[in-house]
This record gives C-alpha cells, structure tokens and sequence, in this order.
C-alpha cells in the first residue's frame, strides 16, 4: 500500500522562529490533508490541499502532487503551536492513510 | 454545530468484556470514520462509512471488532471480547464529500485489564 513519510520526527523550535515540516507519499493520491493535535489529543483539520498553496494566518502548506510531497509551513511560532503535526493523504476515494507525524514543541 | 460527539470519553473494562463505543457525526456529513491511536501503530483508519453504507473495513483488526451505522446520526463500534492490547484512543471522525470539512471527535481512551 501506499507509504506516507513525515520528517522531522521531532522538532523544537524558540517562540518566533519559523520551521517547515515535509510530508512524502509514496504514489499518486486522491487528496492530502495536514492534521494538528494538540497536547490535549484533540485533532483539528489545517489544510485540504491536494496541490498548489493555501494559507492560513501564520500557517501554510503547498503540495506538489507530480513530485509527491508537501511542505507546511509555521511562521512566527507560538507555543500554542505545539503538539503532532500530520500528515494524510487519501486514496481510492475517502480511505485516508496517516503519517507518523513530526512532534513540535516550542519554547517560550 | 456541537461537532463529532464521541461516548464514553474514557472506558476502563476487563479482559473478556465486551465493549461499545458510540458516535454522532456532524449533521449533513455522509462520510464518518472510525480510527485507533495508539503509540506503537499510530493512527490507524479501522473501516469507513458513506450514507451510512461501510465502504472500507479492511483495517479492522480481526473478527472482534464490529461497526454498525444505523442511520445517518449515530454510530458504534463493538469489541466482544476485548483484549488488553485493544487499549488504545479510538476517534470517530465525519466528514462531508462536496464541502471538504473533516471533523474528528474528542476520542475514547479503551483502557483493558
């Protein structure tokens, strides 16, 4: 089946600096999604972004569906950002495989 | 909109025991899921409903598990007998296929002894 890679596996960062985690599948996919939970568990939705750009405040992401892989970026990081970041891309309709995630933690 | 409800938020049982999560996706979504976190697996999709229909189960792990989707509104995922290594947070996500919007639940942390 398809592989989703995530990297780094884990980062710390100091509030304000800026970091970008990186997403890589394995074949082609239908759509890919990037998914924060929190320390609390809670997974939210950031980005539907089967390719191109989207942003969102401080947050953006690009994927480049012909070269499969995307890129999240965090600008000015906060402390609030901390938790897993995931990746997951679906395929064969809505069967949505998850990365391993890359774990965040930022300094005050 | 409350949002993707799960029940109970926290289920403490015995080996041998049988368990039943419950869910209620959000209203209008035709796709709910049904997924288990644990720390060695991660995130795991266990099996996948439209219009209340399952599409995919082919990640429930053995004859154990069991789902069902009664109508649009509510659903449950069974496991009889539970085992201690079902302990793991099991979350209930929905979502809706001409908006885009993915919505996961708080999640059931099954703790079996």
């Amino acid at each position: 089946g398809i592989q989703v890679e995530q990297s780094p596996p884990d980062l710390i960062l100091q509030e304000g600096a800026n970091s970008t985690l990186r997403c890589n599948f394995s074949d082609s996919v239908n759509n890919l999604q990037w998914f924060h939970q929190n320390p609390w568990g809670q997974l939210i939705n950031l980005f539907y972004i089967p390719s191109g750009t989207k942003q969102n405040g401080r947050l953006s992401a690009t994927t480049v569906a012909t070269e499969r892989y995307s890129l999240l970026y965090i600008s000015s990081s906060q402390t609030t950002d901390s938790g897993v970041y995931f990746c997951a891309v679906h395929t064969g309709g809505f069967k949505t495989i998850f990365g391993a995630g890359t774990r965040l933690f930022v300094k005050a | 909109d409350a949002g993707v409800i799960q029940s109970p938020r926290h289920e403490v049982t015995e080996m041998g025991q049988e368990v039943t999560l419950r869910c209620k996706p959000i209203s209008g979504h035709d796709y709910l899921f049904w997924y288990r976190q644990t720390m060695m697996r991660g995130l795991e999709l266990l099996i996948y409903f439209n219009n209340n229909v399952p599409i995919d189960d082919s990640g429930m792990p053995e004859d154990r598990f069991s789902a069902k989707m009664p109508n649009a509104s509510f659903s449950t995922l069974k496991i009889q007998p539970s085992e201690p290594r079902d302990s793991a947070v099991y979350f209930c996500a929905s979502s809706s296929s001409t908006a885009y919007s993915y919505t996961f639940g708080s999640g059931t942390r099954l703790t079996v002894v």
